[in-house]
Order: structure tokens, then C-alpha cells, then sequence
């Protein structure tokens, strides 16, 4: 009954090594989310997708970019992995138009930078 | 400027006792979200209850009741009859507007529920 599926539980990586977050959902759902969380910092936007191959940057996007070729797949890749990537990523999805719960969430990746 | 505010970094309650997270947000829009999810220890995100700007009663999902104060800005969640398994992290969110559908999280709130 998974609804939103990250690849990838936990994921250690080498300083500018070029990493890719997959996440898949299965609901036909428009909007598609790429989030970090950090202690005390709460989740923090980095790109949403509101359609297929169309994409915008969020709160903190420098040194991520996404891609979105297709509607159920939402890729965040971060081009030479540093240890302030260090972190756990979190995908979420939505239908299009308002809702009243918000996001669907994947159970996170939580990637190490070494 | 932060949008959501939550003051509370941890929070210990006694089992069978009712707990109150506080939120306040600050937005300009008249028309906005407010949300509430659970993050246990193994990572996924659950929704608990949602309060839109406009409903004049304060939401509330089983053991969960969201008291909306509109004026000050607030929607604390309450828990209560607090259980074992609501030992996790809080996090308040809110979706400003009705076409953005962006959700700005707060920094969360840690409750231990002791036995």
C-alpha cells in the first residue's frame, strides 16, 4: 500500500560524487516535492513540480537540481555532494488544486556526505 | 521572516494526560491551510488534521483538536489522553493562498510520552 517510494532508506556518498534521489508515487498526483530536514530547522523546500518537466525552485535550491520526465517520477540530484548535504531528503506529493491534508510523503532518504 | 513558529524543541507528558503544542504563523494571505503531522522514529510523515482559514469551528480528529485562535495568529494541536505511541516529532505546516500549493513547515516539537 505504498503510496510515495523513495529508493533509497539510507545512502552514504563521497564528497563531489553526483547523487540522485529517485521518488515514485503511484496516485496520479500533479505536484511533486523535494524537501530536506535538519534538527531544529524543521522541512525546508528545495524544487517542486507542478507538471511534467516543469519545475521551480523552493527555499533552498543551490547545489540541487530535479528532473521530471514523467508524472509519477521526481529525481533530485545533487551535482558534487558536500557534507552540508548531509541530511534527510523527503519527497512528497499532491493533487492539483487545494486539499485538506495536505502532502502524501515518502519515508525518506537519509544521506550521508562523507 | 519565519512563517510558522514553534517554540517548543521537546516536551515530556505523562501517559493518559492531554499535551498542547503551540503554533503561531504569520502570513498576509486571507485565505490559507493550517496542518499538522506526526514523525515517528521510523521516519514517515502522517497527517493528522487540517484547519482552513475560513472554517469557524476548530477542527478535531479523534484525539486530536486544533485550537484555532485566528487573531493571535495560533493553532496549537492538542493530544489528548496521550498513549505510548504518540512519542514523535510534531511538525506544524500551513499552504498560503488557494492556488499555491507549497507547504512552510515549522521546526517541530519532540514528545515523550512516559508510562
Amino acid at each position: 500500500d505504498v503510496k510515495v517510494t523513495q529508493s533509497s532508506r539510507y545512502l552514504v556518498k563521497r564528497t563531489g560524487e553526483k547523487v540522485f534521489l529517485e521518488c515514485v508515487q503511484d496516485m496520479d498526483h500533479e505536484n511533486m516535492f523535494w524537501y530536506r530536514q535538519d534538527p531544529g530547522l524543521g522541512l525546508r523546500l528545495i524544487y517542486f513540480s507542478y507538471d511534467v518537466k516543469m519545475k521551480e525552485k523552493g527555499d533552498i535550491p543551490e547545489g540541487y537540481s530535479v528532473s521530471r520526465e514523467k508524472k509519477e517520477r521526481f529525481s533530485l540530484i545533487l551535482e558534487s555532494a558536500s557534507t552540508n548535504q548531509t541530511s534527510m531528503y523527503l519527497c512528497a506529493s499532491s493533487p492539483a488544486g487545494v486539499n485538506n491534508y495536505g502532502y502524501t510523503f515518502g519515508s525518506g532518504t537519509r544521506l550521508t556526505v562523507v | 521572516a519565519q512563517k510558522i513558529t514553534q517554540t517548543q524543541p521537546g516536551m515530556f507528558v505523562q501517559e493518559k494526560e492531554a499535551v498542547t503544542l503551540d503554533c503561531t504563523y504569520d502570513t498576509s494571505d486571507q485565505s490559507y491551510g493550517l496542518f499538522w503531522y506526526k514523525q515517528p522514529s521510523s521516519g514517515e510523515m502522517i497527517f493528522l488534521i487540517y484547519q482552513g482559514s475560513y472554517d469557524e469551528q476548530n477542527a478535531t480528529e479523534g484525539r486530536y483538536s486544533l485550537n484555532f485562535q485566528k487573531a493571535r495568529k495560533s493553532a496549537n494541536l492538542v493530544i489528548s489522553a496521550s498513549q505510548l505511541g504518540d512519542s514523535a516529532m510534531y511538525f506544524c505546516a500551513m499552504r498560503e493562498g488557494r492556488r499555491d500549493y507549497k507547504l512552510s513547515f515549522g521546526a517541530g516539537t519532540t514528545v515523550t510520552v512516559r508510562a
